[in-house]
């Protein structure tokens, strides 16, 4: 069965460090997806990126890159000159092309647990 | 634009009772979602809907949930007879295919109290 690990539970920083939020994934799939989610304190889930497995080209928009190892089976975001603003739970998740069960298609988001981020001003 | 809506935003009910949470997603996508988010078990599929119809019911909780979805659109979340550990908050999500790239956008939540 698939897994997302996000090991850090808690991360706390002063405003304009970088900061990196780990996530780590299984899955039996060869083809599969990967997602950052960010979950502020108002609760709503906001998509921030979407991965597939073919593409580990790294991709930066502002100050948000995302770093895709295959090779480890990594997809970690960091935050570059952190905002007080960007403090929130960010969640990684994994959804297989082809899952055992449905025989193909989505059946849902694996999420990891998240990462509450904590800017200090 | 209309983003996914859940009603209630908040709900508080006595053990035993039966609960219903809807979901309206966004216009014209045709996947549905429900997930379930608690602090000791995280974020958890329950189902999803292409259009109408739920290939897999399997990660609904027990036999008391149950969920429809008509006219593919509106989908409704039901509990029965109510439990303590059902307390959570309820997540809707829609995308515009059931294709496992698309990106699910989320609703609020319902916040569910079971007293």
């Amino acid at each position: 069965a698939q897994k997302v690990t996000q090991a850090q539970t808690e991360i706390s920083v002063v405003e304009k460090e970088d900061v990196t939020l780990d996530c780590v994934y299984e899955t039996r799939d060869t083809t599969y997806y990967l997602f950052w989610y960010k979950q502020p304190p108002s609760g709503e889930l906001v998509f921030l990126i979407r991965r597939n497995s073919f593409d580990e080209q790294n991709e930066i928009s502002g100050r948000y890159s995302w770093n895709f190892q295959k090779s480890t089976s990594s997809f970690n975001f960091t935050i570059t000159a952190s905002q007080v603003v960007d403090s929130a739970v960010y969640f990684c998740a994994l959804s297989e092309a082809y899952p055992v069960y449905s025989g193909g298609g989505a059946d849902g988001l694996t999420f990891g647990k998240g990462t509450h981020l904590i800017i200090q001003p | 634009g209309a983003g996914v809506s859940q009603s209630p935003s908040n709900k508080v009910t006595e053990k035993g009772k039966d609960v219903e949470l809807r979901c309206d997603p966004i216009s014209g996508h045709t996947a549905l979602y429900w997930y379930r988010q608690s602090l000791g078990q995280g974020l958890e599929f329950l189902i999803y809907f292409q259009g109408n119809s739920a290939p897999d019911k399997s990660g609904l909780p027990s036999d008391r949930f149950s969920a429809e979805r008509t006219g593919g659109s509106v989908s409704t979340l039901t509990i029965q007879r109510t439990q303590q550990e059902d307390s959570a908050v309820y997540l809707c999500a829609s995308s515009l295919a059931s294709h496992a790239d698309q990106p699910q956008h989320f609703g609020d939540g319902t916040r569910l109290s079971i007293l």
